[in-house]
């Protein structure tokens, strides 16, 4: 069974980077296949996507956020990582880790299967 | 930027009802990139439908998906109290790459 554990501090100054660490058991990042994704939610609202990467180390980011992300991924210790920079009080949210996978088809169409494991969430307020 | 909207933002309905989720899309999208996710108050969003009409893996056959073009909708043939959550739909590829409606509030009459 594939589970997804965020870690990392739960207060950041503003102006800080926000850091947090994505520890995956019951599948080896390594293994291929998936995108590995971030994804926020403040209280009370909507989920937004931040960004993911792939098992190669490449990379993709919300236009949004762009300038401030960068995720990385360690095989080694199964985990991956996001950081945040200049954190603002706008960044406080819980911030998920999810898997996602998306492939061709046999008949040669791409297809996306969705965000199918989730950890259980952390929440980082960013505050001085 | 492809907007997605859900509607309505709130639904007050009663165990045993059936239930029409809509998801509208701001321009034409594929229904392979649209998926719903479900999510309960202290939890993550657990994945239901993919593809427009296909459940993942564990969700019980009274939750089902349809549309296309612009317009999608997830329905729940007979609600059971478990099913009181948050829905959210959730469209792949376009930017950002993955784009969440703002999701519909299911709630106990």
């Amino acid at each position: 069974q594939v589970q997804l554990q965020e870690s990392g501090p739960g207060l950041v100054k503003p102006s800080q980077t926000l850091s947090l660490t994505c520890s995956v058991s019951g599948y080896s990042i390594g293994s291929a296949s998936y995108y590995w994704s971030w994804i926020r939610q403040p209280a009370g609202k909507g989920l937004e996507w931040i960004g993911h990467i792939y098992t190669s180390g490449s990379t993709n980011y919300n236009p949004s956020l762009k300038s401030r992300v960068t995720i990385s991924v360690d095989t080694s210790k199964n985990q991956f990582s996001l950081k945040l920079s200049s954190a603002t009080a706008a960044d406080t949210a819980k911030y998920y880790c999810a898997r996602e996978y998306s492939n061709y088809l046999p008949n040669g169409d791409y297809y996306y299967y969705g965000f199918d494991v989730w950890g259980q969430g952390t929440t980082v307020t960013v505050s001085s | 930027e492809i907007v997605l909207t859900q509607s309505p933002g709130t639904l007050s309905l009663s165990p045993g009802d059936r239930v029409t989720l809509s998801c509208r899309a701001s321009q034409s999208v594929s229904s392979s990139y649209l998926a719903w996710y479900q999510q309960k108050p202290g939890q993550a969003p657990r994945l239901l439908i993919h593809g427009t009409s296909n459940r993942a893996t564990g969700i019980p056959d009274r939750f089902s998906g349809s549309g296309s073009g612009t317009d999608f909708t997830l329905t729940i043939s007979r609600l059971e109290p478990e099913d009181f959550a948050v829905y959210y739909c959730q469209l792949y590829g376009s930017s950002p790459l993955h784009t969440f409606g703002q999701g519909t509030q299911l709630e106990i009459k």
